[in-house]
């Protein structure tokens, strides 16, 4: 089915571990987006990208880590995790329209 | 830099009552608006936008939502809750169309609907 999802959708780490985040979507969107939802805070932004090999800093970029060798990917990866980056990350795409959300990561660092 | 403020974390309103949310936005431009609906354990889904053209904007679910530029407001109502309506509401502001709608998201309304 076209959409875009991640995986995985609940992930447990300890600190210190490298932990990688992947997003998937079929529409060949050009732009991708990382954010993260925390309790009052919203959604932030740390990454996004405008085509492949094009990636800039959101918000929030610290500790985090994008690649975009292909349009239809965008993993997000945490260097050396940390429990401050405990949180719910969605990743979306947007072709200069509305954006378009996967259903999100779960992540919580021990 | 864009910002979006969101007034009240949490809103509890009667099946049948009117929904009103509010969200207060800075931009230096013109801003593009948009109001996102997230139910548990999902992610974020449109449920209306303004970029040009007519002030008041419907979406979908029988909600709408004006754009007030003198009081930099856009929000968000339906005129009778359903018990569906329960769900987290975010306003959102992109100030940059290159950027392919990069957004700036306020903190969020959690909305109670009481039977």
């Amino acid at each position: 089915d076209a959409g875009i999802t991640q995986s995985p959708r609940y992930k447990i780490t300890e600190t210190g571990r490298q932990v990688t985040l992947m997003c998937h979507q079929t529409w060949s969107h050009s732009y991708m987006f990382w954010y993260r939802q925390d309790l009052g805070h919203g959604l932030r932004l740390i990454y996004y990208s405008a085509a492949a090999d094009i990636t800039d800093k959101g918000e929030v970029p610290d500790g985090y880590v994008v690649s975009r060798s292909k349009t239809e990917n965008f993993p997000l990866t945490l260097e050396s995790a940390t429990r401050s980056q405990t949180s719910v990350y969605f990743c979306a795409s947007s072709a200069n329209s509305p954006l378009h959300f996967g259903n999100g990561t779960r992540l919580t660092v021990t | 830099a864009q910002s979006v403020t969101q007034l009240g974390s949490h809103v509890s309103v009667s099946e049948g009552a009117l929904v009103l949310l509010r969200c207060n936005y800075s931009s230096s431009v013109p801003p593009y608006l948009f109001w996102y609906v997230q139910y548990p354990n999902q992610g974020l889904q449109l449920l209306l936008k303004y970029t040009t053209g007519a002030t008041l904007v419907k979406g979908i679910n029988g909600f709408e939502a004006e754009f007030k530029k003198s009081e930099t407001s856009f929000h968000l109502t339906k005129p009778s809750a359903h018990m569906s309506d329960a769900a987290e509401y975010f306003c959102a502001v992109s100030e940059v169309k290159a950027a392919g709608n990069k957004l700036t998201f306020g903190g969020g309304t959690r909305v109670l609907v009481k039977p």
